[in-house]
């Protein structure tokens, strides 16, 4: 099956730091990728949608400010969580649908992000 | 607007027994999928089998097979011959078909299944 890598798995970082999530779909091109946040023990609520060469698309409640999208190039978005919180201490997945047809979901293996 | 629901938190079934997980939906769309997706621990979320509404028929793979009752809006998942490495948190995820954009999926809320020795 296709294959998206995410990175990193894990990052600790202070309150007021910026982090950046990196999403790659390895073996396939994707105009559009899905950024999600999952709490301990919940389902994955759907943060944005990510185009590439276009601005994102945020869900309601969702801070753009906050949850900076980039969307570069047919192979790689990037979610970048800008000053940090501990609040914001969460795991961090992101999925890429592989076009034609049912457009199945491919998912990266997730970022927890722990802020101190 | 589309709900998923699954109604069971957490379910247990014995080694090499079936088990059957809930999901019901709410659309107003006529054509759309249903998926089963698995997160172990690992949280690697894991496509299990998939359901086009269109086809009566219900999807099977190996061990794996749905109850999908449309008119119900009914999709449950089957699991036979429960193998330890079936321990996973299993959600039902929705899906529109939008012929000219987006994919999003509805994710319901999860059902942790426990396998037992």
């Amino acid at each position: 099956g296709a294959v998206v890598s995410q990175h990193p798995s894990r990052v600790i970082c202070k309150s007021g730091t910026s982090v950046k999530i990196e999403c790659r779909s390895l073996d396939f091109q994707a105009t559009t990728m899905f950024w999600y946040r999952q709490f301990p023990k919940q389902s994955l609520m759907l943060m944005a949608t990510s185009n590439e060469g276009s601005k994102a698309t945020y869900e309601q409640g969702v801070e753009k400010d906050k949850f900076l999208i980039n969307h570069a190039s047919l192979t790689l978005s990037t979610l970048t969580v800008t000053s940090a919180h501990p609040e914001d201490s969460s795991f961090y997945i992101c999925s890429a649908p592989l076009s034609g047809g049912e457009n199945i979901q491919y998912f990266g293996a997730g970022t927890r992000l722990s802020v101190l | 607007a589309q709900t998923v629901t699954q109604s069971q938190p957490e379910m247990s079934v014995q080694e090499a027994e079936t088990v059957t997980l809930s999901c019901t939906y709410d659309t107003s769309e006529s054509d759309y999928y249903l998926f089963w997706y698995k997160q172990p621990p690992s949280r690697q979320m894991i496509l299990v089998i998939r359901q086009e509404a269109y086809k009566q028929q219900n999807a099977t793979e190996n061990r794996f097979s749905v109850n999908f009752q449309k008119a119900a809006k009914s999709f449950s998942l089957k699991i036979s011959d429960s193998q330890l490495g079936d321990a996973a948190m299993y959600f039902c995820a929705y899906r529109a078909v939008r012929y000219s954009g987006t994919y999003k999926y509805i994710f319901g809320t999860g059902t942790r299944l426990k396998v037992l020795a």
